[in-house]
């Protein structure tokens, strides 16, 4: 256990549906991340938030939404998707002090797939 | 666009040789290099850190940081089969004032008896 956990651990959804992925950390951490991992790519950093801000949003497109009520806490809201967007995400946590980036501890990671 | 390169592999070694693995950044203002190991199935996890240039040894793994070069390195003395796994290597880069991690597409290691 790494002190962050994700629900659900696995998602089939439709493409009109409406869901969303939880992430929950219990490290103390000012950072949260969102990646998405697909097959024979590298990890692809979606969203970041520093001390509850949206600090990096990585072109990503509007189907995907997150939300940060607090330090400890990050979702993703997910709709209508399309099947491309079935992949493994990621949730990770890290320690940010004056700017610099401190290493991450992630996530089981949620398995969404889109049918 | 700031990059991490890495040779997907597999890397196969044999059980108890060293197993090298490389990784090449774009972004000169980097100071924060990272090595996360992801077993197939599972999330990645933090192997070490690097910020200065030489050599950083924790047990059997040494990373190797050469900023003239944009070259990070990860040796595994010693390698087990279960040091078989994804090896990724990730790179704090700039972005709009703030810094990112990017990650390489990770290189596959594969330890045989």
């Amino acid at each position: 256990e790494t002190g962050v956990t994700q629900t659900p651990r696995h998602l089939v959804m439709g493409m009109t549906n409406k869901k969303s992925l939880k992430c929950e950390q219990h490290l103390g951490h000012n950072a949260m991340y969102w990646y998405k991992q697909s097959a024979k790519k590298p990890l692809e950093l979606m969203f970041v938030y520093s001390l509850e801000e949206r600090v990096e949003n990585n072109s990503v497109p509007s189907r995907f939404s997150p939300e940060c009520p607090n330090s400890s806490h990050l979702f993703l809201h997910l709709h209508t998707l399309q099947p491309e967007d079935s992949a493994l995400y990621l949730c990770a946590s890290s320690q940010e002090l004056a700017g610099d980036l401190y290493e991450q501890y992630f996530g089981p990671g949620t398995r969404l797939t889109v049918t | 666009q700031k990059e991490v390169e890495q040779n997907s592999g597999p890397l196969s070694v044999p059980e108890g040789a060293i197993a090298s693995l490389n990784c090449t950044y774009s972004d000169r203002g980097s100071q924060s290099f990272f090595w996360y190991r992801q077993y197939s199935g599972k999330s990645p996890e933090l192997i070490m850190f690097i910020y200065s240039n030489g050599d950083k040894e924790d047990g059997r793994f040494t990373a190797q940081l050469n900023k003239a070069s944009q070259y990070v390195s990860l040796l595994i003395r010693d390698s087990q089969p279960s040091d078989s796994a994804t090896y990724l290597c990730a790179v704090e880069t700039s972005s709009g004032g703030s810094y990112i991690p990017t990650f390489g597409r990770g290189t596959s290691l594969i330890v045989h008896p």
